[in-house]
């Protein structure tokens, strides 16, 4: 079965700090990844999606960015963090040419 | 722009009742549309995907609808329970070469013992 992981659960940074957040699948190839943020009072939203390795599209311009350095691995990074960039960042996958999406436990992250 | 809205926002009912959660859409032109659990600080577990070209779709003690032309889902949730307690999410994709879900903000259930 498949089974996708976040890490770190949460996450208390400093303003201007960088940020890495890693999430895999297993049991599945070649997924779509996604990277979705919820943040207080507000819906989900879609910031990076990726059909493959390397292939990143961004649907939001933000301070942050995403890498898919291998298949089943997606990061969302950021050089320097802002307050406004605190959430719960999600991280989901569906199979290709499918578009039932799971979601991971996601990561909470809180900027001071 | 397709806008999703999730009505109401709260919703508290005693254990054993029978319950509807809406959700409605502004654009019908939608690939299909997901329903999600979230418990408080958790991710999001689907529950059922209904396909355009679907009317409804069942698991266990749930029900979902979809009526594409009027732009509305129901979630239909019978014999509740405590354990239903729970934000209820939907969400649509919408018919175009993105990949995106676009979410309502979420119906959140609390079932009294």
């Amino acid at each position: 079965s498949q089974t996708i992981h976040q890490w770190p659960a949460t996450l208390v940074q400093p303003v201007g700090s960088p940020l890495s957040l890693e999430c895999t699948v297993e049991g599945t190839s070649n997924p779509n990844l996604y990277w979705y943020r919820q943040a207080a009072g507000r819906g989900l939203q879609l910031l990076f999606y990726s059909v493959g390795i390397g292939q990143i599209s961004s649907e939001v311009p933000q301070n942050l960015s995403a890498s898919r350095p291998q298949d089943r691995q997606f990061i969302l990074s950021s050089k320097k963090l802002l307050l406004s960039d605190s959430g719960f960042y999600l991280c989901a996958w569906s199979v290709e040419g499918q578009t039932e999406q799971f979601f991971g436990p996601g990561t909470r992250l809180t900027v001071l | 722009k397709q806008e999703v809205t999730q009505i109401p926002a709260a919703l508290s009912v005693p254990e054993g009742e029978n319950l509807v959660l809406n959700c409605s859409f502004t654009d019908s032109a939608i690939y299909n549309l997901q329903w999600f659990r979230q418990d408080p600080g958790k991710g999001l577990t689907s529950l059922l995907l209904i396909q355009s070209s679907q009317r409804e779709q069942t698991s266990g003690r749930l029900n979902a609808s979809l009526d594409k032309s009027s732009g509305r889902s129901t979630l239909y949730i019978a014999a509740s329970q405590p354990g239903d307690s729970a934000t209820y999410l939907c969400a649509v994709r919408q018919m175009d070469s993105s990949y995106k879900l676009i979410f309502g903000s979420g119906t959140r259930l609390l079932v009294r013992p």
